[in-house]
């Protein structure tokens, strides 16, 4: 199975700070990884598909890149409405594995 | 709008059986490969069994596998997870989650759609 890890596990932040979160799988999938963010006792978040696509309806603050092994999330401009967990996911064969999670906290 | 409705959670003792469901509407559900992901108390997204829009073909985690069925039945849009053999370490809050994808082989599978999920406890 792809092996996901994710960096860092928590991340303090302000408002208005710029934010990236890494995630690296064990192999190459191509661009084949998706973002979800979940909020405490709601339900997960589909945020970026293929690695760089926006699903509909997600703020433009939020943008995907990479491919290969290594994938970043970032959040150009951290709202109050952002802290939450987020995960990433390969899509590129199964187990379609998640990453560990990134908590987001305020700081 | 996608609404996907699951069902069938509670307390079981560890060995025991569960036969969850997930009520799809709001779209094509023989369209779409259906998925089952848990999470365990205050823990991360795990990736559980997937089926394809025909139910031909299903994937299933090692952790599950030989103890846990996933299958659907495109007639009533409503998707199952027959869990056996059931342990501790399978208490989570089990997701109905769908696919925006046909088939499973050489398909790119994530989860763009998700239901409230339904809470299995193994306990004795």
């Amino acid at each position: 199975d792809i092996q996901m890890t994710q960096s860092p596990s928590t991340l303090s932040a302000s408002v208005g700070d710029r934010v990236t979160i890494t995630c690296r799988a064990s192999r190459s999938i191509t661009n084949c990884l998706a973002w979800y963010q979940q909020k405490p006792g709601k339900v997960p978040k589909l945020l970026i598909y293929e690695a760089s696509s926006l699903e509909s309806g997600v703020p433009s603050r939020f943008s995907g890149s990479g491919s290969g092994t290594e994938f970043t999330l970032t959040i150009s401009s951290l709202q109050a409405d952002d802290f939450a967990t987020y995960y990433c996911q390969q899509c590129s064969s199964p187990a379609w594995t998640f990453g560990q999670g990134t908590k987001v906290e305020i700081q | 709008d996608v609404h996907l409705s699951e069902s069938g959670g509670g307390l079981v003792q560890p060995g025991g059986s569960l036969r969850l469901s997930c009520a799809a509407s709001g779209f094509a559900f023989s369209t779409n490969v259906m998925n089952w992901v848990r999470q365990a108390p205050g823990k991360g997204l795990d990736w559980v069994s997937s089926i394809s829009a025909t139910g031909r073909t299903t994937f299933n985690a090692g952790s599950v596998k030989g103890r846990f069925t996933i299958s659907r039945d495109n007639s009533r849009n409503t998707l199952y997870l027959e869990m056996n053999s059931l342990r501790a370490e399978d208490t989570a809050i089990y997701f109905c989650a769908r696919a925006p994808s046909e088939r499973l082989v050489g398909a790119r599978v994530y989860f763009d759609s998700w239901g409230q999920g339904t809470l299995v406890t193994v306990s004795s």
